[in-house]
C-alpha cells in the first residue's frame, strides 16, 4: 500500500536532548513537509523540501533541523534549542495536480512529550 | 499573504441534523481551497478541494463545500450528521504557486445522539 509512515507514534524526551522523528513515503512525491500542531492553533509549517538535497525554512523553523538525502525520507530533528517542543508533529508529501495546485497528503503523526 | 479564519472552534449538532462549518479566506489571487478532517491522534485526511472548476465541490463521506467569491467563503456542509463525523476539521488555502498551504485554526465537531 502506498502512503506516508511516521515513527514512532509516541515519543518521550528529557529536556536538553535532541530527538529525531522519522517520515517515509512511497508515493513517489517530490515535495515533503513538516508541520507542528498545538491545540487551537491549527498547523504551522516547520520545514519543507521540494526536491532531494534541498529544503527551506517554514514559519517556525527555530530549534528544528531537517535533511533530504533521499526522495522517500525527510527526518526532522528537534534540538535542545526548541523552547517548547511538546506537540503533535505531522509530515506530509505532495504531488503537482493537473489544475496547477499540489495536494498534500499526511502521515499519522508523532506525539512528542518533553518530560 | 493568504489567511484562513474558521468561525467557531467548537460546533455541536444532533445526529441527523445539518452540519455547517464556516471558513473564510483572504487571498490576493483566485485561491485553491481545501478541507481536511482529523480524527483523534491521527493525521489529516483530505475531504475535498476547490481548484477553480465547479463552485460546488463534493467530497468524501457526504460532505460538500461551496466556493463564494463575493463572500470569500468556502463553508463545509453535510445534510445529515452521523456519529462518525465527530472529528476536527481544517480549512486551508494554497499560495499563488499552489505548493504551500495556510491552515485555519480548526473546528471540532461534536455529534450528539
Amino acid at each position: 500500500d502506498g502512503g506516508i509512515t511516521q515513527s514512532p507514534k509516541y515519543l518521550f524526551r528529557k529536556e536538553g536532548q535532541n530527538v529525531t522523528l522519522s517520515c517515509e513515503q512511497n508515493l513517489n512525491h517530490d515535495a515533503m513537509y513538516w508541520y507542528r500542531q498545538d491545540p487551537g492553533q491549527g498547523l504551522r509549517l516547520i520545514y519543507y523540501s521540494q526536491i532531494v538535497n534541498d529544503f527551506q525554512k517554514g514559519d517556525i523553523a527555530e530549534g528544528y533541523s531537517v535533511s533530504r538525502e533521499k526522495k522517500e525520507s525527510f527526518p526532522l530533528t528537534v534540538t535542545s534549542a526548541q523552547k517548547n517542543p511538546t506537540a503533535f508533529y505531522l509530515c506530509a508529501s505532495s504531488r503537482p495536480g493537473t489544475s496547477g495546485v499540489d495536494t498534500q497528503y499526511f502521515g499519522p503523526g508523532t506525539r512528542l512529550t518533553v518530560l | 499573504a493568504q489567511s484562513v479564519t474558521q468561525l467557531g472552534s467548537h460546533v455541536s449538532v444532533s445526529e441527523g441534523a445539518l452540519v455547517l462549518l464556516r471558513c473564510n479566506y483572504s487571498s490576493s489571487v483566485p485561491p485553491y481551497l481545501f478541507w481536511y478532517v482529523q480524527y483523534p491522534n491521527q493525521g489529516l485526511q483530505l475531504l475535498l478541494k476547490y481548484t477553480s472548476a465547479a463552485t460546488l465541490v463534493k467530497g468524501i463521506n457526504g460532505f460538500e463545500a461551496e466556493f463564494k467569491k463575493s463572500e470569500t467563503s468556502f463553508h463545509l456542509t453535510k445534510p445529515s450528521a452521523h456519529m462518525s463525523d465527530a472529528a476536527e476539521y481544517f480549512c486551508a488555502v494554497s499560495n499563488n504557486a499552489g505548493n504551500m498551504l495556510t491552515f485555519g485554526g480548526g473546528t471540532r465537531l461534536m455529534v450528539k445522539p
